[in-house]
């Protein structure tokens, strides 16, 4: 079975301090996607990255880098100095080789503190 | 470009009403997706279309639920009856590239 888990529901953390959130992924295929979404307070869902089950390279994107790890089926999420405008629901994702189906996390809200 | 367009953005209706819920996709995109989001049970996908042509509905809740795609820039998700389980945020996103989702801003539905 697909299974997404974040098991952090909520983080604080004060401006300028690092914050990782995590994210386990439970699948049988050998090829699939992981992703990352923020949801703003606003509501609408953006896209962060998408990482395919072969590229086990992390990334790193201005203040957000990502750390994949197949061995412990987890693809975690680092932002380095915090913002306030960081403050957001993170939604962590899998989907299978086609793209199309998709199982999410339950988020993790991040609020970070002035 | 306008994004993924959705109305409306809040929808207040009784318990028995119709609802529909309206979605208009990125001009290009050709796969469109509907999903629900809840405290309860997070984000569930709801259906997804590719080409127009319904793929996978297996994750619509019950038969009150149906979702039509009759062109490639207009998509409807009606809910007839509604049932005050039925409030949530639905989402709709649409892609073109494998994986690489554009998500409207959501309605809001709350059923009385």
């Amino acid at each position: 079975a697909q299974k997404v888990t974040q098991a952090q529901t909520e983080i604080s953390v004060v401006e300028k301090e690092d914050v990782t959130l995590d994210c386990v992924y439970e699948t049988r295929d050998t090829t699939y996607y992981l992703f990352w979404y923020k949801q703003p307070p606003s509501g609408e869902l953006v896209f962060l990255i998408r990482r395919n089950s072969f590229d086990e390279q992390n990334e790193i994107s201005g203040r957000y880098s990502w750390n994949f790890q197949k061995s412990t089926s987890s693809f975690n999420f680092t932002i380095t100095a915090s913002q306030v405008v960081d403050s957001a629901v993170y939604f962590c994702a899998l989907s299978d080789f086609t793209g199309n189906q998709f199982y999410f996390g339950t988020g993790t809200s991040l609020t970070v503190i002035p | 470009d306008a994004g993924v367009i959705q109305s409306p953005r809040h929808e207040v209706t009784e318990m028995g009403q119709e609802v529909t819920l309206r979605c208009k996709p990125i001009s290009g995109h050709n796969s469109l997706f509907w999903y629900r989001q809840t405290m309860m049970r997070g984000l569930e996908l709801l259906i997804y279309f590719n080409n127009n042509v319904p793929i996978d509905d297996s994750g619509m809740p019950e038969d009150r639920f149906s979702a039509k795609m009759p062109n490639a820039s207009f998509s409807t998700l009606k809910i007839q009856p509604s049932e005050p389980r039925d409030s949530a945020v639905y989402f709709c996103a649409s892609s073109l590239i494998q994986g690489r989702y554009t998500f409207g801003s959501g309605t809001r539905l709350t059923v009385v």
